[in-house]
């Protein structure tokens, strides 16, 4: 099956300008996550989808990152205006929907953002 | 609350000696279990989860419910093993996917 796509790969921006990130899930995976990985760190948790519906954004900056994910399939995140301490690897990951069985997240490459 | 704790950030051991990595949690509850690895230039996938007692590239993983663990083993690392894993925890119903901070294997030759 086809992976999760993202774009761009890569973004370079300077501090106070606005980016957005794409992310086109595995079909028919309900649920959605996005996820900041900022270097030497773990991935921490931005927001989760489950379909067109928020789950969880208690991690989310909200006074300058968005996210939406319109009819349930694609999402994307914006940031506005930018910070330095935003640069970071900014992960998409899809799943299934839980249905009694262990179901895995499947990720995307990654877009890496550096704020100058 | 659901917190994932891997002690070690780096860990070096060298080629046919025993692997052990660390892995600790906090959940009220029964959670899914994962490890993920992420080699160098690729993203992350998923290596194995607890619910399958399966054996993946050599490693297992045991959860042990009373040390609240789910430490990544191997009895004999090879090369190929030098990546950066990475315990998380799935809450069962929220679905809610969370990371520890990753632990940076080296095999040393």
């Amino acid at each position: 099956e086809a992976g999760v796509a993202q774009s761009p790969r890569y973004k370079i921006i300077e501090k106070r300008q606005s980016v957005a990130f794409w992310c086109n899930p595995i079909s028919g995976h309900a649920t959605l996550y996005w996820y900041q990985q900022i270097l030497g760190q773990g991935p921490k948790l931005l927001i989760q989808f489950q379909n067109n519906g928020v789950v969880d954004d208690s991690q989310l900056p909200k006074d300058r990152f968005s996210a939406e994910r319109l009819k349930g399939v694609d999402s994307t995140l914006k940031i506005q205006p930018a910070k330095l301490e935003d640069s970071a690897v900014y992960l998409c990951a899809s799943s299934p929907r839980f249905d009694g069985l262990n179901t895995e997240a499947f990720f995307g490459q990654g877009t890496r953002l550096t704020v100058v | 609350a659901q917190r994932v704790t891997q002690p070690e950030k780096l860990l070096s051991v060298f080629k046919g000696a025993p692997v052990e990595l660390k892995c600790n949690y906090s959940y009220s509850g029964s959670p899914e279990l994962f490890w993920y690895v992420q080699y160098s230039r690729q993203r992350l996938q998923l290596l194995l989860r607890h619910i399958s007692r399966e054996s993946i590239k050599g490693f297992t993983a045991d959860l042990n419910k009373g040390e609240t663990s789910f430490h990544l083993k191997k009895p004999f690392a090879q090369e190929e093993d030098s990546a950066m894993y990475y315990c998380a925890l799935k809450g069962i119903g929220n679905e809610k996917l969370t990371f520890g901070t990753g632990t940076r294997l080296t095999i040393i030759p």
